[in-house]
């Protein structure tokens, strides 16, 4: 099945600086790429996603790179805020048996630093 | 908010016991997802529905059950329960074709005492 490898665990950065969070998937059959971000207490919400026939897109302060090749992608944020400051999961899903289930990276606890 | 609803919020029970957890997916979504989160083993894939009917399966214990209504919503049912399936339990909706975003519930938070 699919493997999702996520780094790094946990990340620090000053308010205003970016912050890179990258994953590497197994499975290259896998064509979907979410990224969700969860809050204390809360459960994760989808704040960007990718698919496999584009390599980047991009939502105000946050993008996404996917390099099908080499099976990874990343997240990408810029001018970070404090209210950034989360856990951040990214995930893969591929087609199989027409089940959608995602496969979850460990994720990363994102701090930032005012 | 995300438009799936979890109940309860939080359970507490003790170990042998049998909990029922309850989702109602977003209006239009036919298909549910649940998954657990432990501090160790992240967010794991339970068990799928869609319309009704179960259509995947992943690390689910047998101890544990699942059930999908006519309403749509779904019920997991965790029974003979240890120390060790205390966890966050949430469940996620679409509308399960390729274009589908996975939405998830606030969650329920199981402990086992």
């Amino acid at each position: 099945g699919e493997n999702v490898e996520q780094h790094p665990s946990t990340l620090s950065v000053q308010e205003g600086d970016s912050a890179v969070i990258k994953c590497t998937y197994s499975d290259s059959a896998s064509n979907y790429f979410p990224w969700y971000k969860q809050e204390l207490g809360k459960g994760p919400q989808l704040i960007i996603d990718i698919r496999s026939n584009v390599g980047e897109k991009k939502d105000q302060r946050i993008a996404v790179t996917l390099n099908k090749t080499a099976k990874h992608f990343s997240l990408h944020i810029t001018e970070t805020q404090p209210e950034d400051s989360a856990v951040y999961f990214c995930a893969a899903r591929g087609t199989g048996a027409g089940s959608y289930q995602l496969t979850f990276g460990k994720g990363t606890k994102l701090s930032v630093i005012p | 908010d995300s438009g799936v609803t979890q109940t309860p919020k939080h359970l507490i029970t003790a170990t042998g016991q049998r909990v029922t957890l309850r989702c109602s997916p977003r209006s239009g979504d036919l298909s549910v997802y649940w998954y657990q989160q432990s501090l160790d083993q992240g967010l794991q894939f339970l068990i799928q529905y869609y319309n009704g009917e179960e259509r995947a399966k992943g690390n689910i214990l047998e101890r544990f059950s699942a059930q999908q209504f006519p309403d749509l919503h779904s019920e997991l049912n965790l029974s003979s329960l240890e120390l060790g399936d205390s966890a966050l339990y949430f469940c996620a909706s679409t509308r399960d074709n390729p274009e589908g975003e996975q939405f998830f519930g606030p969650g329920t938070r199981l402990t086992v005492l």
